[in-house]
């Protein structure tokens, strides 16, 4: 059964550039989230979805962030324009519905260099 | 500020000790506790949880112990294995609504020495 899947793995691009991550959560799950990880700050909830609707966008760091879910099975992050300060590893997540323990799935994540 | 704080970054254990890996939280509101663990390139999977509604959760090796009243947890690895070299994440869920968010540590670099 395929994971949280992730596009591109590796994505290095010039201060400036339009950055577009994608993701492919788990079949069935109806949470997903976009995390970041830098040394400094660990691992930021940015946005997560339920059901396609964005429920909570607070970590989104400013405006040239951005979030979609068009249907249940994609999901893109874009900055644009990109900054260095953007460099980080960036995750998506799946979790399905219901209960209380519910964990969430990670996929492997793209590492971002924007130079 | 860090509602969830691992303080610290690094670990390091011979084999087949135990490793202590801890955390500390501010929020009281938060009900449910886990662990991740990551290696390197790969994402985060989980390890073990506790609700707050318990002290202590087993599972084989590993286990967590919650203290509500200081606000802190622990996860216990015995006997540790070079395998269980990598960050270890804590994170807890907050009672809001249907938010299914959790909130992560920086993490702690786990290195068990053969």
């Amino acid at each position: 059964d395929a994971g949280v899947i992730q596009s591109p793995r590796h994505e290095v691009t010039e201060m400036g550039q339009e950055v577009t991550l994608r993701c492919k959560p788990i079949s069935g799950h109806d949470y997903l989230f976009w995390y970041r990880q830098t040394m400094m700050r660990g691992l930021e909830l940015l946005i997560y979805f339920n059901n396609n609707v964005p429920i909570d966008d607070s970590g989104m760091p400013e405006d040239r962030f951005s979030a979609k879910m068009p249907n249940a099975s994609f999901s893109t992050l874009k900055i644009q324009p990109s900054e260095p300060r953007d460099s980080a590893v960036y995750f998506c997540a799946s979790s399905p519905s219901g209960g209380a323990g519910e964990t969430q799935y990670f996929g492997p994540g793209t590492r971002l260099l924007v130079l | 500020d860090q509602q969830v704080k691992q303080n610290s970054p690094s670990l390091s254990v011979q084999e087949g000790r135990i490793s202590i890996l801890n955390c500390d939280y501010t929020n009281s509101m938060f009900d449910y506790f886990l662990w991740y663990k990551k290696y390197p390139a790969e994402g985060p999977t989980f390890l073990i949880s506790i609700s707050s509604i318990k002290d202590k959760n087993e599972d084989g090796r590993f286990t967590v112990f919650l203290n509500k009243s200081a606000k802190h947890l622990s996860l216990h690895i015995v006997p540790s294995q070079p395998g269980d070299s990598a960050v270890y994440f804590c994170a807890a869920r907050g009672l809001s609504g249907s938010a299914r968010q959790l909130t992560f540590g920086s993490g702690t670099q786990l290195t068990v020495l053969p």
